[in-house]
């Protein structure tokens, strides 16, 4: 069975810290996301990476760094944590260019609040 | 710039109802249109997906369809249960000459469907 790891589910941190969120995915896959859910937006890109030490922005980069040092890990980071990155992070991962399909597995899901 | 309009934001209905969920694109250069679903305090997974080469889309009591020439592609949910209660995104992606496969989301519907 596929799976998509987050390493917590709520997390409370405070304005200013710095936060990492991990993710871990078991189906080498090289394709992994970090997407953040809000009500009413959906789902925002925020990074993506296609390889190790690869990394993309997405649509909304502001405030975030990522790190891909191993296929298996991708990790999200908040340099500087404000009240308005309260939200719901979910990561995901998919098969590279040229598979059969790209369907994405996501995580469950962490959800963040910078109090 | 939303790459993928979805409406509406939320639907309700009876139990046994067909609910319709819209979505319309306008990069011609998307070749893969897949749904996912969403449980409360879970990560989105995939429910059914659709290439433009084929106009509809049939898995069990859900069905994709798809209108190339209007951009546009809708879910449907014959005899729609309230296990059926959930959110909805749709979701577009360029797989063939994309360094990624990244998706484009809609901005989700909930669905309730009543007892």
């Amino acid at each position: 069975d596929v799976k998509v790891t987050q390493s917590s589910r709520y997390l409370v941190k405070r304005t200013g810290e710095k936060v990492f969120l991990e993710c871990v995915q078991d189906m080498d896959h090289e394709n992994m996301f970090w997407y953040r859910q809000d009500p009413g937006l959906g789902l925002r890109l925020i990074y993506f990476s296609y390889d190790v030490k690869m990394k993309e922005k997405g649509d909304i980069p502001e405030g975030y760094s990522v790190s891909r040092e191993k296929k298996e890990r991708f990790s999200l980071i908040l340099e500087s944590a404000s009240t308005n990155q309260t939200s719901m992070y979910l990561c995901a991962s998919s098969p590279p260019r040229g598979a059969q399909n790209t369907e994405a597995f996501f995580g469950q899901g962490t959800r963040l609040t910078v109090v | 710039q939303q790459q993928v309009k979805q409406s509406p934001q939320s639907l309700i209905v009876q139990k046994g109802g067909i609910p319709i969920i819209n979505c319309a694109y306008e990069n011609t250069a998307f070749d893969y249109f897949p749904w996912y679903q969403q449980f409360p305090g879970k990560g989105p997974a995939l429910l059914i997906a659709i290439r433009p080469d084929v106009s509809e889309k049939k898995e069990g009591r859900f069905t994709i369809s798809f209108n190339k020439s209007a951009k546009q592609f809708s879910l449907h949910i014959m005899d729609s249960q309230p296990g059926d209660s959930a959110t909805y995104f749709c979701a577009a992606s360029k797989r063939r000459g994309s360094t990624l496969g990244r998706l484009y989301f809609g901005r989700g519907t909930q669905l309730t469907v009543w007892p």
